[in-house]
């Protein structure tokens, strides 16, 4: 079975600085998939990143990049000009690749991110 | 185009009674999933689907029903409430074969006194 663990459970930033999330993760699999999600305090679950697990290139989403280390089983979320919307829980999810069986997502326990004027 | 919808967003049921939270995708995707997001321990898989009359038990199963008569729609069943499931419920589907992330709904929060 597959784990993901967020160690920081709350941090802050200033406005316009960077801030960098992280994650690890365990697994047996070599081709899979990892993502973060946003939920704000509306609730609503918004994904920000993904990132394939053969591909050695750091996916990165305007503000949002990924630093993706195979080996070592991280996967930490890098938020540069941090904005007040970027105030937030953060989730980190791994999914098996479509054949190596079950599809669903597995998700860390969250980090609560808040943005500081 | 609604994406995922859950019903209702709010419920508060009594221990013993049964009910069932709605969902549905209109984006035909094949694989859909219910979670319940408990404080401090992230969102936890109870139920999955990899498509119409097919099911399968996620990490924390007990105590739910599911099934899957149509490609839109996966209602999640509470057969006797308890107050352990107290939580926020999540439906989320996606599509096959692209490794895509999963949308989710709104969320239904419900409280079981």
């Amino acid at each position: 079975a597959q784990t993901v663990t967020q160690s920081q459970p709350e941090m802050s930033v200033q406005e316009a600085e960077t801030v960098t999330l992280s994650c690890t993760y365990d697994t047996s699999e070599n081709n899979y998939y990892l993502f973060w999600y946003k939920q704000p305090p509306s609730r609503q679950m918004i994904l920000v990143i993904r990132q394939e697990a053969y591909k050695q290139q750091n996916a990165t989403e305007n503000r949002f990049s990924v630093n993706f280390q195979k080996a070592a089983k991280s996967f930490s979320l890098k938020i540069s000009d941090s904005q007040l919307g970027d105030t937030a829980m953060y989730f980190c999810a791994f999914m098996k690749h479509e054949s190596e069986g079950r599809r669903a997502l597995t998700f860390g326990s969250g980090t609560r991110l808040q943005v500081q004027p | 185009n609604a994406g995922v919808t859950q019903t209702p967003k709010f419920q508060v049921l009594k221990t013993g009674q049964s009910m069932t939270l709605q969902c549905a995708q209109d984006m035909n995707h094949e694989y859909m999933s219910w979670y319940r997001q408990d404080p401090g321990m992230g969102l936890r898989l109870i139920h999955y689907s990899v498509g119409a009359g097919i099911t399968d038990q996620g990490e924390v199963p007990n105590g739910y029903n599911v099934s899957r008569s149509t490609t839109e729609d996966f209602p999640l069943r509470l057969l006797s409430a308890a107050p352990s499931q107290t939580s926020v419920y999540f439906c989320a589907s996606r599509p096959t074969g692209t490794g895509t992330g999963y949308t989710f709904g709104s969320g239904t929060r419900l409280t079981v006194v």
